[in-house]
């Protein structure tokens, strides 16, 4: 059975420091692997995603992610954190290509 | 263009009611899914529906019901309403794509609150 992971509920960094959200996740085939922010009282926004080929993802915002297969990993990168990028994000995977097991969710503060 | 839009916004119902939630998919996406989010949770995959057939179902109990109709859009049906429905109900709209992993844009949700 598929399932996701994020390691870390809450993380905090300061404006202009690297963001780093992680994400681990289990699946029996290669899978398909999303990333989607939330803002509140908000819908969810598509980050980037992982299909085939490149294993570095470039998304919008300015962040990216790396699937590293051996790792079972697939986490969120941003080199520089604005304000505006505190939100909730979530991690998630699909196999087939149609419904989406998302994980719980990481929770992003960026103080000034 | 339009993205996903979802009625109403925001509903209040009491223990035992039914309750109908609407979706529009984004044009030409003929592919819509339900998804409930719980406070502090990650959204939990409902339902899933293609050319108003039933392409997937999460582990959902039978009081939960939907259907596609044939401009695509969608109705989740609730019955007998319970406090733990209470929650933000998330409808996403998809391309199909032959062999290919299909990225689901969502709608802003609707917050359901049962008393």
């Amino acid at each position: 059975a598929q399932s996701v992971t994020q390691l870390g509920s809450h993380v905090s960094v300061s404006e202009g420091a690297l963001v780093l959200l992680r994400c681990n996740y289990s699946s029996s085939v290669p899978p398909y692997l999303f990333w989607y922010v939330q803002y509140p009282n908000q819908g969810l926004q598509l980050l980037l995603k992982y299909t085939t080929g490149a294993t570095l993802v470039k998304g919008i915002n300015g962040f990216e992610a790396e699937f590293k297969k051996s790792e079972t990993s697939f986490h969120l990168t941003k080199p520089s954190a604005h304000m505006s990028d505190a939100a909730e994000y979530f991690c998630a995977v699909s196999e087939a290509g149609t419904a989406l097991i998302f994980g719980k969710g990481t929770t992003l503060s960026v103080s000034s | 263009d339009a993205g996903v839009t979802q009625s109403p916004t925001h509903l209040i119902k009491t223990r035992g009611q039914h309750v109908t939630l609407r979706c529009s998919p984004i044009s030409g996406h003929k592919s819509v899914s339900w998804y409930q989010q719980v406070l502090g949770q990650g959204p939990q995959f409902i339902f899933q529906y293609y050319e108003k057939e039933e392409r997937g179902r999460g582990n959902f109990p039978d009081r939960f019901s939907a259907r596609q109709f044939p401009n695509y859009s969608s109705e989740l049906n609730v019955n007998a309403l319970l406090l733990g429905d209470s929650a933000l109900y998330l409808c996403a709209s998809s391309l199909v794509l032959a062999g290919g992993p299909e990225t689901q844009y969502f709608g802003p949700g609707t917050r359901l609150l049962v008393l």
